[in-house]
């Protein structure tokens, strides 16, 4: 089955201590991308990646890194979480090669810092 | 900058239709995207509109004015599963597929 694997699906962690949230997809997509999700303000885009070791910022890059060493993954990393990172966060994939950029998202990672 | 704007929340009835709208001003624009969200779920992928006109699938239909920066979403029939947020999303292009969403607008389908 096509499909983005985000983990973990639910997370409660501390200030300060780094975390990363995996993200995979079986579909052989060129592009992926995060976005975080917040009441009232909705999808924002976090990092995206073209390909393998091209990366670039989304519209709220702070606090975050991420890495493109395969084309299938593309991990989200948080060195020192904050409680303002506290946010539903989506993984997603598409392929220019199917036209539009359509995209796959996964099933989103909740995430918690106290 | 990028610029979305769409009605926060909106209620229907069962069986009724209901149009839901977007208005965008973006730096650059090559479509308008329409996703369903269910309250804790992934967005799923609806419509994509690139000319300007109507374009029909089942009882979702979706327009785009591109000249008026306007689209819309219209629901037919609806369904209480229809019950879900609705974003509206602009691909601003560049070469780099940037997506730049909407709010999301909250519709509630009552009996």
């Amino acid at each position: 089955e096509a499909q983005v694997t985000q983990n973990p699906r639910y997370l409660i962690t501390v200030t300060g201590k780094k975390l990363t949230v995996t993200c995979s997809q079986n579909m052989n997509h060129e592009y992926m991308s995060w976005y975080r999700q917040d009441p009232g303000l909705g999808l924002r885009q976090i990092y995206y990646s073209m390909n393998v070791e091209v990366t670039d910022k989304g519209d709220v890059p702070e606090g975050y890194k991420v890495s493109r060493k395969e084309k299938r993954n593309f991990p989200l990393i948080l060195e020192s979480p904050s409680p303002n990172q506290t946010s539903l966060y989506f993984c997603a994939s598409s392929s220019p090669m199917s036209g539009a950029n359509v995209l796959t998202f996964g099933a989103g990672s909740r995430l918690t810092v106290l | 900058g990028q610029n979305i704007d769409q009605p926060t929340e909106m209620t229907a009835t069962e069986g009724a239709i209901v149009q839901i709208n977007c208005t965008y001003q973006t730096s650059g624009f090559n479509g308008l995207f329409w996703y369903q969200q269910h309250a804790g779920e992934a967005p799923t992928f609806l419509s994509y509109n690139v000319l300007d006109g109507l374009e029909e699938k089942g009882r979702f239909s979706s327009f785009l004015s591109r000249s008026k920066g306007y689209s819309y979403l219209l629901l037919k029939e609806l369904q209480m599963k229809d019950s879900a947020s609705y974003l509206c999303a602009a691909d601003t292009g560049a070469g780099s597929y940037q997506l730049t969403f909407g709010k999301g607008t909250k519709l509630s389908v009552i009996p």
